[in-house]
């Protein structure tokens, strides 16, 4: 089964507008913790913000924030004011548990495209 | 955030060669790294954690014989290619995470495009 479901493999959005991408997750372990990554072009992966299970607010990083609803397992992105430059792959990733070598799920990816 | 080098970033080598991809963290110790693998539009496959002085631990379908891994120093872990194939061609990237930072996140290199002709 899968751990990880972005369920939009695309998105377009108009410029300066809010984009959430959608990341559930499927896990038994109480410690947990939630990533998203951006990858443009060039192929590099851009850590952009954390959220840990136990963290009772929601992670915000400049324009991004993370929508934690911990009931619904689901880890959502949420990008304030779209810019060009925003336009990549973006991932979801879980780790669980605590181990020192922990390993990070990953989810399929969604393809964000900004329109001008 | 923390920064991690690979080197090369592109490479093209002729079929049944070696190739060795370098992984270094530049600002910080590293006693875990990560080689994953990513196909076009694909999410990232791992492939490895390396661990620093210790042997590598492979995912299940990776050949450790094919994929050599050497984690020598806090900084710097490598991956070879041996024997490379056309179907090795792939997008390789590492990550590691810092060892006397939050335990939280990995950071990447910028990975290693290799294409075998």
């Amino acid at each position: 089964a899968q751990k990880i479901t972005q369920t939009q493999p695309g998105m377009f959005v108009q410029e300066k507008e809010a984009v959430t991408l959608d990341c559930t997750y499927d896990t038994s372990d109480q410690s947990y913790g939630l990533f998203w990554y951006k990858q443009p072009s060039s192929g590099e992966m851009i850590f952009l913000i954390y959220q840990g299970s136990y963290d009772e607010q929601n992670a915000t990083e400049g324009r991004y924030s993370l929508n934690f609803q911990k009931a619904r397992k689901s880890a959502n992105l949420v990008i304030s004011a779209s810019q060009l430059g925003d336009s990549a792959m973006y991932f979801c990733a879980m780790r669980e548990g605590w181990a020192s070598n922990y390993q990070l799920i990953w989810g399929a990816g969604t393809k964000l495209i900004i329109k001008p | 955030g923390a920064v991690v080098s690979q080197h090369p970033s592109r490479v093209i080598c002729k079929s049944g060669t070696s190739v060795k991809i370098e992984c270094r963290s530049l600002d910080f110790q590293a006693t875990t790294m990560f080689w994953y693998r990513q196909f076009p539009k694909q999410s990232l496959m791992l492939m490895a954690t390396s661990n620093e002085g210790s042997k590598a631990t492979y995912e299940q379908g990776v050949e450790k014989d094919k994929f050599l891994i050497n984690h020598a120093s806090l900084t710097l872990s490598t991956l070879t290619v041996t024997s490379a194939h056309p179907e090795d061609s792939s997008f390789y990237i590492c990550s590691a995470r810092d060892a006397a930072g939050a335990q939280e996140t990995q950071y990447f290199g910028p990975g290693t495009r290799l294409l075998v002709l």
